[in-house]
């Protein structure tokens, strides 16, 4: 049974770098595209990207230029940064695995536990 | 604003079957890419319901059904139970956006 733990550091101040990994414990590593989505307090699910193992990424065209989505294919892990982060990014952010449901369509099957990034002076 | 939408709430009463719509465009269920449907428990992380348009992963009840129509989608949920009392999310992909997008969400509550 596939597991996905997820884990970073926080708070954080205004201008400052989110960082977070998701480790993938069980299944395939290397067949799927790996995903972080995050969802605001309130708020609806956001997708920021997804990398697959040979580091070929997509982002969020409207974080793209703030985002880098990282794989560590040795270590079954997969990273998150967010530069220049404000209370807007204030949010829960998950690490999911992208499964296809077609061959243009994926489907999130495997969550992280989630984690609360607070953003604040 | 999300490129699909969906009702913000929706209620009824235990074994009352309920529909769950979630309207898109021309670049997103229009263009033929799959809908998937997530629930939401409170404080949890989504879980897959429908993948597929109308595929349910296994140990989701058969009372749990999607469909799609053009711009559309629906999830369809019968035999309301107070545990089907949670968020529920539609997603697919947008190629106008170029990402990846999700419904705003419909909060069901069981009366």
């Amino acid at each position: 049974q596939v597991q996905l733990h997820q884990w970073g550091a926080g708070p954080l101040k205004p201008s400052e770098t989110l960082s977070l990994t998701c480790a993938v414990y069980g299944g395939s590593f290397n067949d799927y595209y790996w995903t972080w989505i995050r969802q605001a307090p309130g708020e609806g699910l956001e997708w920021i990207g997804e990398v697959n193992r040979y580091g070929g990424t997509n982002y969020n065209p409207s974080l793209k230029n703030r985002v880098t989505i990282s794989i560590d294919t040795s270590e079954n892990q997969f990273s998150l940064k967010l530069t220049s982060v404000t209370a807007a990014d204030t949010a829960v952010y998950y690490c999911a695995r992208a499964d296809p449901s077609s061959y243009d369509s994926s489907f999130y099957s495997v969550w992280g536990q989630g984690t609360l990034v607070t953003v604040a002076s | 604003q999300s490129v699909l939408t969906q009702p913000p709430s929706m209620s009824g009463a235990p074994g009352q079957r309920v529909i769950i719509s979630c309207t898109g465009r021309i670049s997103n269920i229009g263009t033929g890419y799959d809908v998937q449907w997530y629930q939401q428990l409170p404080g949890t992380a989504p879980k897959i319901l429908i993948y597929g348009n109308n595929n349910r992963p296994s140990g989701v009840p058969d009372r749990f059904s999607g469909s799609k129509s053009g711009t559309s989608a629906s999830l369809a949920i019968s035999g309301l139970q107070a545990e089907d009392e949670a968020h529920y999310y539609c997603q697919t992909y947008d190629n106008s956006v170029r990402a990846w997008v999700f419904g705003g969400g419909t909060k069901l509550t069981v009366l």
